[in-house]
């Protein structure tokens, strides 16, 4: 099975600057990476995915990379605002099988968003 | 996008009782619908896998007579917690992969606690 580790745990920075997360994962043939945002007593909620057919995806102020060789992808906010402020999981599928995998998750990552 | 509905968001039960969520795909067909279950300040963790028409899987350490699985229909699933004790308090978190845009789409969760 997949193994993810996510990295910071926590990570505080100023209004307007930028955050990056970044995460590892094990299994060379794991072909999706999805981000969530879940905010306290929600389900997550995707806010970017990718696929391993491509090295990097952006939409608006999110973008993810992926470096398939070294096995790890990043997100990347821009601009952080205070509604930014959540836990963010990244994921990869649990095993690689074939067919519909449940996901394996990050630790998560605590984004505090400073005034 | 897809939309997948969970209920009950918090149920409290006392200990010995049996409490049962639903998760329903509302724009789209469900073939496998996953469940998930959170600690408090931790990620979610796979508890298994379940398709239409066929038993659940379980994954290593979760109790399957404990944690009844039903997908009787391609937009319904649930999960019983029986006989629930205080340990089993959590956030349980079902999960289905749209055929829409085949991510994986969260329920927004259910917040158990046994008294």
């Amino acid at each position: 099975g997949e193994n993810v580790e996510q990295h910071p745990s926590t990570l505080s920075v100023q209004e307007g600057d930028s955050a990056v997360i970044k995460c590892t994962y094990s299994d060379s043939a794991s072909n999706y990476f999805p981000w969530y945002k879940q905010e306290l007593g929600k389900g997550p909620q995707l806010i970017i995915d990718i696929r391993s057919n491509v090295g990097e995806k952006k939409d608006q102020r999110i973008a993810v990379t992926l470096n398939k060789t070294a096995k790890h992808f990043s997100l990347h906010i821009t601009e952080t605002q205070p509604e930014d402020s959540a836990v963010y999981f990244c994921a990869a599928p649990q095993y690689s099988g074939g067919g519909a995998d449940g996901l394996t998750f990050g630790k998560g990552t605590h984004l505090i968003i400073q005034p | 996008g897809a939309v997948v509905s969970q209920h009950p968001s918090r149920v409290i039960c006392k200990s010995g009782t049996s409490v049962k969520i639903e998760c329903r795909s509302l724009d789209f067909q469900a073939t496998t619908m996953f469940w998930y279950r959170q600690f408090p300040k931790q990620s979610l963790m796979l508890m298994a896998t379940s398709n239409e028409g066929s038993k659940a899987t379980y994954e290593q350490g979760v109790e399957k007579d404990k944690f009844l699985i039903n997908h009787a229909s391609l937009t319904l699933s649930t999960l019983t917690v029986t006989s629930a004790h205080p340990e089993d308090s959590s956030f349980y978190i079902c999960s289905a992969i749209s055929t829409k845009n085949y991510g994986y789409t969260f329920g927004s969760g259910t917040r158990l606690t046994v008294v």
